[in-house]
């Protein structure tokens, strides 16, 4: 299995709303990764957790909150969001070698 | 992290063989070069890394210059399914940032 699963695909949200996003792997990587992309931008990264601990968090506001449960697990916890982080969210998961990604979630903040 | 620059965007025709360079002069000696590509609205798909040595798998094969400074992703009969963003990025940890890319056509 070398997939990583993202949910949802689409997720439509107002500022208002707390919402999570939920990216899952079963290949034994011990890194997992958030990203944003806007649109025809390249994938900008936010988060790295590296065996479940975070290792690097680029600066993002704390109305974005990673979480690692276990090594298959990260979820991506929204709350406050404004109209410009709409945007499609990738994760991605490696071991030392390539990264597989997700197919992301596109969120739209309204 | 190496700062890589590529070109813009590039065309190619159908069948033809696409090389598309990248440029990593800052790159160090324990960082690898890998190639991804993202086809419109989807996850960016691996491709293939190198670190001294020229590599070829199913997909493409890199070329990499003896310096390490440059180095150069072909796709052997490039397809219109190949149109997509290429992204060069090097790096040897999970400290790993996609520069601009190259966004290649195939046109028939």
């Amino acid at each position: 299995d070398t997939e990583v699963t993202q949910t949802p695909k689409h997720l439509v949200m107002g500022m208002t709303n707390k919402k999570s996003l939920k990216c899952e792997q079963h290949m034994g990587h011990r890194a997992m990764y958030w990203y944003k992309q806007k649109a025809k931008k390249p994938p900008e990264l936010m988060f790295v957790y590296s065996y479940e601990k975070l290792s690097i968090n680029e600066s993002v506001p704390s109305r974005f909150s990673p979480e690692c449960p276990n090594s298959s697990l990260l979820n991506l916890h929204l709350h406050a969001l404004q109209p410009e982080d709409s945007a499609l969210y990738l994760c991605a998961s490696s071991q030392g070698q390539e990264a597989f990604f997700g197919q992301g979630t596109r969120l739209t903040v309204v | 992290d190496a700062k890589t620059t590529q070109p813009p965007s590039m065309d190619c025709a159908e069948g033809r063989a696409a090389n598309l360079p990248c440029n990593h002069s800052t790159i160090s000696g324990n960082e690898y070069v890998y190639w991804y590509r993202q086809i419109h609205s989807q996850g960016p798909q691996y491709i293939i890394h190198g670190l001294k040595n020229n590599e070829t798998n199913e997909m493409a094969s890199l070329i990499i210059t003896e310096d390490r400074k440059s180095s150069t992703l072909i796709l052997p009969h490039a397809t219109l399914r190949d149109t997509a963003v290429y992204y060069c990025i090097g790096h040897n940890n999970n400290d790993m940032r996609f520069g601009a890319g190259t966004r290649l056509t195939v046109k028939p």
